[in-house]
């Protein structure tokens, strides 16, 4: 069973830009979270989608957004980099359905965005 | 709020002898616990979880966790460590019910020597 796909691996962009992130999902979850890691922040939540339908989001300014294709797969999007966006950006796929207790997650190898 | 605090931010051991890495949680809600690690340039591995079932959980590669609530921790260990168990490791609290945000703790270093 193929894991979680993140695309692409390495990125550089200059500040101003915008950037797109993709995730592909382990086959048949339907949740999708993306999470920003720095090494002065840690790992942060961005945000949770479920069903084409974002259900959670944390607390990061808007020009970050994302959205959830039909069949699971997961874009995000930063719009006006800032040199402060640079970051490695995980993205986990879970089986999770609409209650309950979290379940596991399955994480990506992530996208590194430097930001110049 | 829910939140996590590793007490060490690097722990070194030598193979072969014991692990112990310390996690306290502040939760209001009954929580999830979960340990998960990250090896260099890799993506984040379950290595364990607490979901209000057994107190004493165990996880993967000899990992075990017990939860105490009387002491809000979560502490990690095992046995006998091995060069492999080299990595990052993070102790991460989950929002209950309101979905899968999980609030993380800034991660212990664990190195081993030979």
């Amino acid at each position: 069973k193929a894991g979680v796909t993140q695309t692409p691996r390495y990125l550089i962009k200059t500040r101003g830009q915008q950037v797109t992130l993709s995730c592909s999902p382990i086959s048949g979850h339907r949740s999708v979270s993306w999470y920003q890691q720095t090494p002065g922040q840690g790992l942060q939540f961005l945000f949770e989608y479920f069903s084409e339908t974002q259900r959670n989001k944390g607390n990061f300014p808007g020009r970050f957004s994302g959205r959830q294709f039909s069949n699971s797969r997961s874009e995000m999007n930063v719009s006006t980099l800032e040199l402060g966006d640079s970051a490695l950006y995980l993205c986990a796929s879970s089986s999770r359905g609409t209650s309950g207790k979290t379940g596991e997650l399955f994480f990506g190898e992530g996208s590194r965005l430097t930001v110049l | 709020a829910q939140s996590v605090t590793q007490l060490d931010s690097h722990v070194s051991v030598s193979e072969g002898t014991p692990v112990l890495l310390r996690c306290n949680y502040s939760s209001s809600y009954s929580p999830s616990l979960f340990w998960y690690v990250q090896h260099p340039n890799k993506g984040l591995q379950l290595l364990l979880k607490y979901t209000s079932a057994a107190t004493l959980v165990k996880g993967i590669n000899g990992f075990e966790a017990e939860f105490k609530k009387s002491e809000t921790s979560f502490h990690l260990t095992k046995p006998s460590a091995h060069m492999s168990d080299a990595a990052e490791y993070f102790c991460v609290v989950s929002e209950g019910q309101a979905g899968t945000a999980l609030i993380f703790g800034k991660g212990t270093t664990l190195s081993v020597s030979s």
